[in-house]
């Protein structure tokens, strides 16, 4: 098993430009999330989504968007970048046990910087 | 995360204890799980609590009461490698899961 892979692991930016980070696991869990982790913080919860077709919005979705068309994938789209969104942005999955709280397991991050 | 509390830094030695606690906010409260994060990495999972009392992994225990909303992290047999972040993590009914600020501890010889 690949566990949560997520591309790219690095990219740069300008002010205005849109991306997709890619987020994809091969666990068939149900439960997914974005979170993005600023220097010396907590994550702080995107969006997630409980299973196909199926998302909501966390702490901090303003400026993001997601969709979940298949149990695998988990896209975040930055539809106009922002100085603000630089910061380390990880994928988790789970079964979803315990209201989401058992185990999650996390991608590697993405490093974004918008300049 | 404004609705979780815990320490920022805590500091012990090499083959010691040490307890990180986390206070929480009670509205719609499912439940508490613990993460480690080393710098440059993502967060692993420790340990999750649904139920009040004792959860115990290896060296690793974490605790809850609903009555006093608490929750905490027990570290046993320190080594140099448990140097990390710590964090508490509070979930609700809705699968919302919000993360504290976390606790650096730094192990010592």
């Amino acid at each position: 098993n690949a566990g949560v892979t997520q591309t790219p692991k690095f990219q740069v930016l300008k002010t205005g430009q849109s991306m997709t980070l890619q987020c994809a696991q091969d666990m068939n869990h149900e439960y997914m999330s974005w979170y993005r982790q600023d220097p010396g913080m907590g994550l702080r919860l995107i969006h997630y989504s409980v299973g196909a077709g199926i998302t909501d919005q966390g702490e901090v979705p303003n400026g993001y968007n997601v969709s979940r068309s298949t149990t695998e994938d988990f896209p975040l789209r930055l539809l106009s970048a922002a100085p603000s969104q630089t910061s380390v942005y990880f994928c988790a999955s789970s079964y979803g046990g315990g209201g989401g709280l058992d185990t999650q397991y996390f991608g590697p991050g993405t490093r974004l910087t918008v300049l | 995360g404004q609705s979780l509390e815990q320490p920022s830094e805590v500091t012990a030695v090499e083959g010691a204890i040490v307890q990180i606690n986390c206070t929480y906010q009670t509205s719609g409260f499912y439940g508490l799980s613990w993460y480690q994060q080393h710098d440059g990495g993502a967060p692993t999972f420790l340990s999750y609590n649904g139920l009040d009392g004792l959860e115990e992994t290896g060296r690793f225990s974490s605790f809850l009461s609903r009555s006093d909303s608490y929750g905490y992290l027990l570290l046993q047999e320190l080594q140099m490698k448990d140097s990390a972040s710590y964090f508490c993590v509070r979930g609700d009914s809705s699968y919302k899961l919000i993360f504290g600020s976390g606790t650096r501890l730094l192990v010592r010889p």
